[in-house]
């Protein structure tokens, strides 16, 4: 069974530009949930994909959003960059939504922008 | 969401019983406690979560309060791979299953 993975691991963009980060399910999992982590803090849920609709959404401008598709891979869009938005951007996959399914992190991608 | 309290650092010796707590005084009759740890380098991971009843798993065990108004996490043996930042997070029953992080507890285990 293959768990949650990411892409890219690190990424270096610059204020303004736009950048896309891609999330893979683990097998099996039709939901998907995006958070933000800042140095030093917990993470911070954006938003939530279930079954390719967006499910839920944090306290996040409308420049971040996203995408879940057919099999269930997810991606992460971000337009005109702040340098605030740097941080570890967390993928998280469960088995369905509510109540209470444990939610599986990947490891991360680690956005700077400069 | 209900807020939990935790400390910020503790520390303990390789082997020992390690004791983390929680306070969540707001919580609510329908919000389950659960616990998520994150090691170094990696994203966090679940470890155990519990309505009113003590909880064990192979990894953990939650003793939760008779008012639930706190609850603390047992690490039984305390390992070098424990060493990581733990978070106590309520969830209630909305339509979106997010978890709501604090800053969490980061724990310290030494030789």
């Amino acid at each position: 069974e293959t768990g949650v993975t990411q892409s890219p691991t690190h990424l270096i963009k610059t204020r303004g530009q736009q950048v896309t980060l891609r999330c893979s399910s683990q097998s099996g999992h039709n939901t998907v949930s995006w958070y933000q982590q800042a140095l030093g803090q917990g993470p911070q849920f954006i938003f939530q994909y279930y079954r390719e609709e967006e499910n839920g959404r944090g306290n996040f401008p409308p420049r971040f959003s996203g995408l879940q598709f057919p099999n269930y891979s997810s991606e992460l869009n971000v337009n005109a960059l702040e340098l605030d938005d740097s941080a570890l951007y967390l993928c998280a996959s469960s088995l369905e939504t509510g109540f209470q399914e444990t939610q599986y992190f990947g490891p991360g991608t680690r956005l700077l922008v400069l | 969401d209900a807020k939990t309290t935790q400390p910020n650092s503790m520390e303990s010796n390789e082997e020992e019983p390690v004791h983390l707590p929680c306070n969540h005084s707001t919580i609510s009759g329908t919000d389950y406690i659960h616990w998520y740890r994150q090691l170094p380098s990696q994203g966090p991971e679940y470890v155990i979560h519990g309505l009113t009843s003590n909880v064990n798993n192979r990894m953990a065990s939650l003793a939760i309060a008779e008012d639930r108004k706190s609850s603390t996490l047992i690490l039984h043996r305390a390992t070098l791979r424990d060493a990581a930042v733990y978070y106590c997070i309520l969830r209630g029953t909305g339509t979106a299953s997010k978890l709501t992080f604090g800053t969490g507890t980061r724990l310290q285990v030494t030789l």
